[in-house]
């Protein structure tokens, strides 16, 4: 079945780096974009950026810039995402989500139909 | 960037009842890119309605979505147990794409 399998819970220190994997399966993973999203301790979901798992193209949001790096390895259909100059608002789950549409369809709009399980991270 | 606003942000309701949650933008949202999303406690978000009123795969027909431009609904025809959970909407036409604050559906 159609499956992302993130990494597990992280501890860092304020300053640090982490790296959250996402290991897809059951579909052709350079067909779809995926996408992160982090949700702090009782809050929303906030959207991080895209990756094009067949070029490796990316897009981050403004706020991530120059600290978010999305990288994907498509031998082993895996997506990574890396967060530096890491600071306890950072502490959140991190989810990898994938577009439900196929990226050949042209249009790089779609909604998140497949979600890893979350990766807790703290920073403290 | 646009905003979601959704309301509420509490919905009291019992089993069987019907429930209509709102999500507001701050600007039009192009083709109806809006969607919206399940979350239930510790556990990713699931979708549910996608183009503003598509279902996605396996989603009850109690499920359902509607609006355009700035104003969405989402209507919980009759609600069932497992229903009572954390909305939210999101916007994926626009660059950073948002999600609404959320709407949480409680049992009365």
């Amino acid at each position: 079945q159609v499956q992302l399998v993130q990494s597990g819970a992280e501890v860092k220190k304020p300053g640090a780096s982490v790296q959250v994997s996402c290991k897809a399966s059951g579909y052709t993973f350079t067909r779809y974009y995926m996408h992160w999203v982090r949700q702090a301790p009782g809050q929303g979901l906030e959207w991080m950026g895209i990756i094009n798992p067949s070029g490796g193209s990316t897009s981050y949001v403004q706020k991530f810039q120059g600290r978010v790096t999305m990288t994907r390895d498509t031998s082993t259909s895996t997506v990574y995402m890396e967060l530096s100059s890491l600071r306890s608002e950072d502490t959140a789950v991190y989810y990898c989500a994938r577009a439900k549409d196929d990226i050949l369809t042209g249009d790089v709009h779609a909604a998140f139909d497949i979600w890893g399980q979350g990766t807790m991270v703290t920073v403290s | 960037e646009i905003v979601l606003t959704q309301s509420p942000g509490t919905l009291s309701l019992s089993p069987g009842e019907r429930a209509t949650l709102s999500c507001r933008a701050s600007q039009s949202i192009s083709s109806s890119y809006l969607a919206w999303y399940q979350q239930q406690p510790g556990q990713a978000p699931r979708l549910l309605i996608y183009g503003a009123s598509s279902r996605a795969t396996g989603i009850p027909d109690r499920f359902s979505g509607s609006g355009s431009g700035t104003d969405f609904t989402l209507t919980i025809s009759r609600l069932e147990p497992e229903d009572f959970a954390i909305y939210y909407c999101q916007q994926y036409g626009n660059s950073p794409q948002t999600f609404g604050q959320g709407t949480k559906v409680e049992i009365k």
